[in-house]
């Protein structure tokens, strides 16, 4: 089965402009999660959607992210303005529902780099 | 305060020989406890998950337990192999408003020697 599919991979912008990444989960699951993760960390959650509703949102910078899920499938996670310590990757992942024993199935993620 | 922990300490061990790693944590109740795998540039790639009813679980060479009395997972490689070098994330799943969340913690470097 296809794997979780994130682009781009790679992404370098100035400080203050906009930036957007692109997931497609594994076809029929419905909870999809991106994440952010600095260089030395764990992967820290930024959002969670239950096919296209929004579960968990708490630690998402609202000021300057946006994420949205289109139809329950694809989801865009939206940057604007950018700044230095938004310097990151961005790890989308998907699972087959919201239980805590679901495994979670992770994209390579995006590497952005904000100059 | 709610803490995750991991050793911060690259580990490196000689082929061969059993590679333990730790995850402790605070002010969690976790249900569930997962292990990953992560290589450079690439996902987490999940390993195991253990319930907190369970005191252990294998897969080939690979063996979790969980405490939940001393609030600490180990998780253990025998027989380990260079190509077992990688970086290890522990994450328990937090319940808010009836939702599971994953908290990961911030992952042990291990480096297998040949």
């Amino acid at each position: 089965e296809a794997g979780v599919a994130q682009s781009p991979r790679y992404k370098i912008i100035e400080k203050r402009q906009s930036v957007a990444f692109w997931c497609n989960p594994i076809s029929g699951h419905a909870t999809l999660y991106w994440y952010q993760q600095i260089l030395g960390q764990g992967p820290k959650l930024l959002i969670q959607f239950q096919n296209n509703g929004v579960v968990d949102d708490s630690q998402l910078p609202k000021d300057r992210f946006s994420a949205e899920r289109l139809k329950g499938v694809d989801s865009t996670l939206k940057i604007q303005p950018a700044k230095l310590e938004d310097s990151a990757v961005y790890l989308c992942a998907s699972s087959s529902g919201l239980a805590g024993y679901n495994e979670q199935f992770f994209g390579p993620g995006t590497r952005l780099t904000v100059l | 305060s709610q803490k995750i922990e991991q050793n911060s300490e690259a580990l490196n061990i000689q082929e061969g020989k059993t590679a333990t790693l730790t995850c402790n944590y605070t002010n969690y109740s976790p249900a569930y406890l997962q292990w990953y795998r992560q290589d450079p540039g690439r996902g987490p790639v999940f390993l195991l998950l253990i319930r907190e009813n369970e005191k252990e679980k294998r897969k080939e060479r690979l063996k979790v337990t969980f405490d939940t009395t001393l609030k600490q997972s180990l998780f253990h490689i025998t027989a380990s192999q260079p190509a077992d070098s990688a970086t290890y994330l522990c994450a328990l799943d937090v319940v808010t408003s009836g939702t599971y969340k994953y908290i990961f913690g911030t992952g042990t470097r291990l480096k297998v020697l040949a």
